[in-house]
Formats: C-alpha cells, structure tokens, sequence
C-alpha cells in the first residue's frame, strides 16, 4: 500500500536557524507533491506543490525538493521565525490521482 | 470571498446515533473532498466529489459512511449509527480545478466529533 513518512513528529529550532522536514514514500511513484500547514484547531493551509519533473520549488522562505529516485521529498524553511511554529504536513498525490495521502505530520518549534 | 465553511463545528453524539456533517465549499470549485483526522495524525482521504459526481470512495471506512453533493456545490457526510471510533475530526477541502487532487486544496475549519 502506499505509505508516507515523515522523519520525526517534533523538531526544535532557534530563530533564525533553516529548519529542514523530510518526507519519505514506498510502494509507488506519486505524479505531484505538496505541503501544507496546518494550525492547532484549524485545518491544513496549502504552502506549496511540486511535480515529479521538478527538483527543487521556492516561495519566499519556502523551499521543497523531489528526489524520485530516493523517493524522497524535503521542505527547508530558512531564517525561520516564531511565527513559523506549526505541524507541516506531507501530502503525495495518490496513484489515481483522485486524492491527497498525508502524513502523520511535523511539529516545528522555534524559539526566540 | 468567503473561504470553506463547515457545520457544525462541534458535534457530540451518543453512541448508535445518527449525525450529518456540512460543508459549503468556495463558489465555483469543481472539486470537493472530504477527510477524517485523528488525534495526532494527518488527514485520511474518504471520499472525492467533481461537480454532483462522487468519484472515489474508496477511503470511506464503511457503509455507515455516506456522502453527497447532489447539486455541485454544498456537500454532507452522514455517519450512520455512530461509534465510538467515529470520533475525529471531520475535514472538507475544495479544489478549483476538475483534475482530482492535482491542484491546491482550500480546506475549511473542520467538525470535531465526539461520540460517546
């Protein structure tokens, strides 16, 4: 079955530091990949999405790759800010296309 | 405009019973989804709607689980005969395009069920 990881549920980092996020999937190819954020008690905010043909995307302090052959995606966020804590989710397209698979999630913290 | 409304956004309901959750998703998006997120995890998929047309329901957990968009827009997920595994919350998204999940989802608030 398709399965999605992300490498750790919490991560701590001071301000002004790049927090890096990594999310691993098995047993299939996904066409697209995107990540968003999601807030406690609200529900998940798209940041951003990326093709299998594209390596690397950027949106202001954003940046995600795709690396299709270790299956693997990163998401940095670079000078991070408090305001930058949050759960960051993962979400591969699923192999019909017709939905998003998330993961479980990365908290981030960042301390001043 | 207005972003992805739900209601309602709290729902208690006693074990067997019956409950109806609703989503108004932004005008004129084509598609809509609905989630189930439990405690600590991420959203699973349940069920994906273009326009009227439900085309994946693959992720609804069972047949207690029923969902509808008979107009193209508003969208209810009924869960019949509630339990107490039931209990999550209840996430709708919208997507403007018709492509299934291949464009940016706008989800709403969410509805925190609790079944007892």
């Amino acid at each position: 079955s398709q399965k999605i990881e992300q490498n750790s549920e919490a991560l701590n980092i001071q301000e002004g530091k790049t927090a890096t996020l990594t999310c691993n999937y098995t047993n299939y190819s996904p066409a697209y990949l995107q990540w968003y954020r999601q807030d406690p008690g609200r529900g998940p905010v798209f940041l951003l999405l990326i093709r299998e043909n594209e390596k690397e995307k950027r949106k202001e302090r954003l940046k995600v790759t795709f690396d299709t052959t270790l299956k693997q995606s990163l998401f940095h966020i670079t000078a991070s800010q408090p305001a930058d804590s949050a759960t960051y989710l993962c979400a591969p397209l699923n192999q019909a296309g017709t939905a998003l698979i998330f993961g479980k999630g990365t908290t981030l913290s960042v301390s001043s | 405009g207005a972003g992805v409304s739900q209601s309602p956004r709290y729902k208690v309901a006693k074990r067997g019973q019956d409950v109806a959750l609703r989503c108004d998703p932004i005008s004129g998006h084509v598609s809509l989804f609905w989630y189930q997120q439990a405690l600590g995890q991420g959203p699973e998929f349940l069920t994906y709607f273009q326009n009227e047309a439900q085309l994946d329901k693959s992720g609804l957990p069972s047949d207690r689980f029923f969902a509808e968009r008979p107009e193209g827009s508003v969208s209810t997920l009924k869960i019949q005969r509630t339990q107490q595994e039931d209990s999550a919350v209840y996430l709708c998204a919208s997507s403007q395009g018709g492509q299934g999940a291949y464009h940016e989802q706008f989800f709403g608030p969410g509805t925190r069920l609790t079944v007892l």
